[in-house]
């Protein structure tokens, strides 16, 4: 079974700064897939970025990136030129890889970034 | 980009009633629906897995003959929370898969309260 621990349950930060959000997890996959999550007030989710296992090359969405550590299983998401609407509940979320049908997500439990002004 | 509809977006009723959430995935064909339950800052948890044409997948502790899921078309998967009591009040999301390394795309969840 795979399990995501987020250690972070709450973070801020100023706004235009940067912030880091931490992620680690266990499993004994060689393939999948991590996925950081946006859950704003609206309760809506919203997928920030994804990283494939086998690339070992950090994925960056505009002002989002992530370092993907492998052999420490650790996927922090950095957030540069933090916003206002940024603030949101985080979710780092793992997928195995397989072909054919959807993969379950597992979710951690999350990191509330509050954008002050 | 794929769109998940989901409905409805709230339900209040009285305890006793059966409630059904529909989530339609509106520009393709979804071979696997998840539904997830969200207590107050915490995180998603799955409740249940439906392919399309066969019976769902619950996770462990969840009531099967509680929450019915159907997921009849390629398009659909319908939730039913049945003689639903107030404990069941919570926030229901559904997302939808289309195989392979997809992202699952989700609905916008159903905030159910049971007076």
């Amino acid at each position: 079974a795979q399990t995501v621990t987020q250690s972070q349950p709450e973070m801020s930060v100023q706004e235009a700064e940067t912030v880091t959000l931490s992620c680690t997890y266990d499993t004994s996959e060689s393939n999948y897939y991590l996925f950081w999550y946006k859950q704003p007030p609206s309760r809506q989710m919203i997928l920030v970025i994804r990283q494939e296992a086998y690339k070992q090359q950090n994925a960056t969405e505009n002002r989002f990136s992530v370092n993907f550590q492998k052999a420490a299983k650790s996927f922090s998401l950095k957030i540069s030129d933090s916003q206002l609407g940024d603030t949101a509940m985080y979710f780092c979320a793992f997928m195995k890889q397989r072909f054919g049908s959807a993969r379950q997500l597992t979710f951690g439990s999350g990191t509330q970034l509050t954008v002050l002004p | 980009g794929a769109v998940v509809s989901q409905h409805p977006s709230r339900v209040i009723c009285k305890s006793g009633t059966s409630v059904k959430i529909e989530c339609r995935s509106l520009d393709f064909q979804a071979t696997t629906m998840f539904w997830y339950r969200q207590f107050p800052k915490q995180s998603l948890m799955l409740m249940a897995t439906s392919n399309e044409g066969s019976k769902a997948t619950y996770e462990q502790g969840v009531e099967k003959d509680k929450f019915l899921i159907n997921h009849a078309s390629l398009t659909l998967s319908t939730l039913t929370v049945t003689s639903a009591h107030p404990e069941d009040s919570s926030f229901y999301i559904c997302s939808a898969g289309q195989g392979g390394d997809q992202p699952q795309h989700f609905g916008d969840g159903t905030r159910l309260s049971i007076l």
